[in-house]
């Protein structure tokens, strides 16, 4: 069975502080999506990883995909309270067919 | 350019009632597709079309039908609506490059009661 697990669920932090979000997949896949969603909200495209070792920045926000290890990582730098929504991962199970994570819900706390 | 319109935004529909989501697009893109979110579970991939004329399954496909006799549009059909398909519904589009994702619709929040 395709799995697309997310850890943590639940992510609380203060302001200032590093952490990372972990998005592991079951299925050979090297093409990987980062979305937002903020509360009552649609989703919003973050980022694009599309081969093993790809990286990608944007302001406080950084992920990455290893697709050896079936695993792609968000990694919240210096986090400020904008940054409290929700984060899924979708991969590309083929034929732009996405299967998505069940979310990290972040809050960061002044 | 709209991107992905969907109506309506709230529906409430008895057990047994049917009902059609609406999804139009208008930036010529190939792919659609419908999810559905449920709290604690993401959103799950329910039917899928890769062009006009085709159409696949996704992870929860009972329940539910699409058909796609246009590029544009995307309408999901609830064949007999029951509570468990209460939930928030989302439609997105893509273009045919790996480069860029899905976009995403509104979403359609519905409740069968």
């Amino acid at each position: 069975e395709l799995k697309v697990e997310q850890n943590p669920l639940f992510l609380s932090m203060q302001e200032g502080k590093n952490y990372t979000i972990y998005c592991n997949y079951s299925t050979t896949s090297d093409r990987l999506y980062w979305y937002r969603q903020d509360p009552g909200k649609s989703l919003e495209s973050l980022f694009v990883l599309l081969s093993n070792g790809a990286v990608k920045q944007e302001g406080r926000l950084m992920a990455s995909l290893d697709t050896k290890a079936r695993l792609s990582t968000l990694h919240i730098t210096a986090a400020v309270h904008d940054l409290s929504a929700t984060y899924f991962c979708a991969v590309d199970v083929g034929t732009y067919k996405y299967i998505f994570g069940t979310g990290t819900r972040l809050k960061v706390l002044a | 350019n709209a991107g992905v319109t969907q109506t309506p935004k709230f529906q409430v529909l008895k057990t047994g009632q049917s009902m059609t989501l609406q999804c139009a697009q208008d930036m010529n893109h190939e792919y659609m597709s419908w999810y559905r979110q449920d709290p604690g579970m993401g959103l799950r991939l329910i039917h899928y079309s890769v062009g006009a004329g085709i159409t696949d399954q996704g992870e929860v496909p009972n329940g539910y039908n699409v058909s796609r006799s246009t590029t544009e549009d995307f309408p999901l059909r609830l064949l007999s609506a029951a509570p468990s398909q209460t939930s928030v519904y989302f439609c997105a589009s893509k273009e045919a490059t790996a480069e860029h994702g899905y976009t995403f619709g509104s979403g359609t929040r519905l409740t069968v009661v």
